[in-house]
């Protein structure tokens, strides 16, 4: 079974840091694994997918690397803003069973100004 | 990009009653949605996968009497919680799965917030 963890549950920084947000999955066997930020009480927003076959992607300040025979993923942020602030959730799709995404447990980001 | 919208996005309602949530494809054809719940401070658990046309396909430990699921095109799929009662308010999110797009990519709706009295 597909389990999906993130490290670190909690993260409060000052502004203008650089962020590195860890994902982890127990099956290596997997189809793409998509980076979300949640804001409270609100849908998710997609920010990076990253297929298999990818080793990592870019947006903005934003980079998302993939390993997958060590079944990790880091969410790499840049000068990290007040507007980061947000729960980032990592989301895995297996290749085995029906489609669907497995999240992880998410990180709840906090950038003070 | 892909956009998926869902209807209402708020719900109070009184223990005992069924709520009927929606959830479109507004721009793209959706052979598959998905139906996920969230409680407070936890993370997305899928509770079913619809497929256009047929029965829909619940997770381990989701009552499929309770959790009625219809996809009756390829834009829209709906999620009713029927004889709802206080432990069924949660945040309520679908997402859809593309068409002919090689990144399989889901959209995800904003969700709906159910408050059950």
């Amino acid at each position: 079974k597909q389990e999906v963890t993130q490290i670190p549950a909690a993260l409060s920084v000052p502004e203008g840091e650089n962020l590195v947000l860890n994902c982890s999955f127990t099956d290596s066997a997997i189809y793409n694994l998509q980076w979300f930020r949640q804001d409270p009480g609100k849908g998710l927003t997609s920010l990076l997918l990253i297929q298999s076959s990818q080793r990592e992607q870019t947006s903005g300040r934003l980079n998302a690397s993939l390993d997958k025979s060590s079944g990790r993923s880091t969410l790499y942020i840049a000068a990290s803003q007040p507007g980061d602030s947000a729960t980032y959730l990592c989301a895995v799709v297996a290749t085995s069973g029906t489609y669907k995404y497995i999240f992880g447990t998410g990180t709840r980001l906090k950038v003070l100004a | 990009g892909a956009v998926v919208s869902q209807h209402p996005s708020r719900v109070i309602c009184k223990s005992g009653t069924s709520v009927k949530i929606e959830c479109r494809s507004l721009d793209f054809q959706a052979t598959t949605m998905f139906w996920y719940r969230q409680f407070p401070k936890q993370s997305l658990m899928l509770m079913a996968t619809s497929n256009e046309g047929s029965k829909a396909t619940y997770e381990q430990g989701v009552e499929k009497d309770k959790f009625l699921i219809n996809h009756a095109s390829l834009t829209l799929s709906t999620l009713t919680v029927t004889s709802a009662h206080p432990e069924d308010s949660s945040f309520y999110i679908c997402s859809a799965l593309t068409l002919g797009f090689t990144s399989n990519e889901q959209f995800f709706g904003p969700g709906t917030r159910l408050t059950v009295l």
